[in-house]
C-alpha cells in the first residue's frame, strides 16, 4: 500500500546542519516533495525532487533521493530559528490520472538558539 | 494572483449540524484537491477534481461529505450531521499541471 514514514521530531542547534529523513514506499512516485508547515498555518512547497534525479540543491536545501531504498533526505544547512516547524514530506502517485499526494506524519524541527 | 483561498479560517459547530467550506484556487488551474490533516498527522487526501468533474474520492469521503466544483473554479466541500470526529484541518489545493500543488491556509474545523 501506499505509506510516507518519518521520524517525529529533531531538535538542532541554529548554525548547525539539520537532516530530515523519509522514506516512501510507491516506486512509480514521478516527483517528491518538502512542506514546511508552521503553527496554524497551511502548507509551504520548499522543494521538490524527479524520481529520475538523485540530489537536488537550492540555495540552504539540498535533497538526497535514493531510490532502491525508496529514501528522501531533506539537509537544511546553517539551521536558523525560523526554520522551526514541521516538515513533510509527500510522494505524488499517480492512478488513473489523478496526482494526490501521500504525506508523512511529518518531523517536528525544533532550533535551539 | 494572491494564491489559493479557502473561507472560513475556523469553524466552530455543535454536532449534528452541516457546514459548508468554500476554495477558490488559483485562476487558470483546473485541478483542485481536498485534503483533511488531524491533529499530529500529515494531510491525506479527500478527493479530486479536474475542472468540474470529480474523478476521485477517498474511502475517508463518507456519504456525509460531498464535494463540488460547479463551474470548474471555486469548490465547496459540505459536511452533513458533523461528528467530533470530523475536528479537523482541511485543507485545499490547486495545479496547473499533473504535480506542483498550491496549498491554501486551511480551515479549522471544531465540532462541539
Amino acid at each position: 500500500g501506499e505509506d510516507v514514514e518519518q521520524s517525529l521530531f529533531l531538535s538542532v542547534r541554529e548554525g548547525d546542519s539539520s537532516v530530515i529523513n523519509c522514506t516512501y514506499t510507491d516506486s512509480s512516485s514521478t516527483y517528491l516533495y518538502w512542506y514546511k508547515q508552521e503553527p496554524g498555518a497551511g502548507l509551504q512547497l520548499l522543494t521538490y525532487i524527479f524520481s529520475n534525479m538523485d540530489m537536488k540543491q537550492d540555495q540552504r536545501l539540498t535533497v538526497l533521493l535514493n531510490k532502491k531504498d525508496k529514501h528522501l533526505s531533506l539537509r537544511i544547512a546553517d539551521t536558523q530559528t525560523g526554520d522551526s516547524a514541521i516538515y513533510f514530506c509527500a510522494e505524488s502517485v499517480s492512478a488513473s490520472g489523478t496526482y494526490k499526494y501521500i504525506f508523512g506524519t511529518g518531523t517536528r524541527l525544533k532550533v535551539l538558539a | 494572483d494572491t494564491g489559493v483561498s479557502q473561507d472560513p479560517r475556523h469553524k466552530i459547530t455543535k454536532r449534528g449540524q452541516n457546514v459548508t467550506f468554500r476554495c477558490d484556487p488559483i485562476s487558470e488551474h483546473n485541478r483542485l484537491y481536498w485534503y483533511r490533516q488531524t491533529l499530529g498527522q500529515g494531510p491525506e487526501f479527500l478527493t479530486y477534481f479536474q475542472n468540474e468533474a470529480q474523478l476521485e474520492k477517498s474511502r475517508l469521503l463518507s456519504d456525509r461529505f460531498s464535494a463540488e466544483r460547479p463551474k470548474g473554479s471555486f469548490s465547496t466541500l459540505e459536511i452533513q450531521r458533523t461528528e467530533q470526529g470530523d475536528s479537523a484541518m482541511y485543507l485545499c489545493a490547486s495545479s496547473a499541471l499533473a504535480d506542483e500543488q498550491f496549498f491554501g491556509p486551511g480551515t479549522r474545523l471544531t465540532v462541539l
